[in-house]
């Protein structure tokens, strides 16, 4: 079955970098797009980018843009995303999911667990 | 990119049957009929329920439907249960130079 896997929780001091893993298994990597989404305790829902596989060809949130880079590894088939000048506000859960863009197929299934990120001094 | 607009909460009794709108604009869901909702248990990942305004992936209880009108969809649940407890959000393609895709603010359903 198709299964998005994160990487672990990760505590952070303002200012510095995450890079969180999103390890596919079940499907063809380079057939679906990688999306980043993530929530903020208490909070809805944000769109933060998305990255083909095939390619790498990437677009982001404006809100994220300079910051956030997202990347992949065909050989492992895994997705990464990295947030970069991280502040109080960036504390978060971040998921990845998939989603077909190619294809017209935009709905986000399935998704990972979920990374917690903390960004506290 | 603004969220889309849902209401903050929504609540019915066990078999009553609820909707949750979702309010974008001439851009986004009024536009595409891209229109995808996610139901969200405390704690967990979100989970697809509805996608392309209306339709329902394998496995979804068919008290689950969807629908647009304008620029506002709507998620309606009927035979409400227990289990539908939960947040929903609601998601449109945009497509745009600043977000390609944008979520709804979120509704909380009580189950009474």
């Amino acid at each position: 079955q198709v299964q998005l896997v994160q990487s672990g929780a990760e505590v952070k001091k303002p200012g510095a970098s995450v890079k969180i893993s999103c390890k596919t298994s079940g499907y063809t990597f380079t057939g679906y797009y990688i999306q980043w989404v993530r929530q903020a305790p208490g909070q809805g829902l944000e769109w933060m980018g998305r990255i083909n596989p095939s390619g790498g060809g990437t677009n982001y949130a404006q809100n994220f843009q300079g910051r956030v880079t997202m990347t992949r590894d065909t050989s492992i088939n895994t997705a990464y995303m990295d947030l970069n000048s991280l502040r109080s506000d960036d504390t978060a859960v971040y998921y990845c999911t998939r989603s077909d863009d190619r294809s017209g197929l935009n709905w986000f299934d399935p998704w990972g667990q979920g990374t917690l990120v903390t960004v506290s001094s | 990119q603004s969220a889309l607009t849902q209401p903050a909460s929504v609540s019915g009794s066990p078999g009553q049957s609820i909707t949750i709108s979702c309010t974008g604009t001439s851009s986004d869901v009024g536009y595409y009929n891209l229109v995808s909702w996610y139901q969200q248990h405390p704690g967990k990942a979100p989970k697809l329920m509805i996608y392309d305004v209306n339709k329902r992936p394998s496995g979804i209880s068919s008290r689950f439907s969807g629908s647009k009108s304008g620029n506002t969809a709507s998620l309606t649940i009927s035979g409400l249960q227990a289990e539908d407890e939960a947040d929903y959000y609601c998601c449109s393609f945009v497509g745009s130079s600043t977000s390609i895709y944008v979520f709804g603010t979120g509704s909380k359903v009580t189950v009474l």
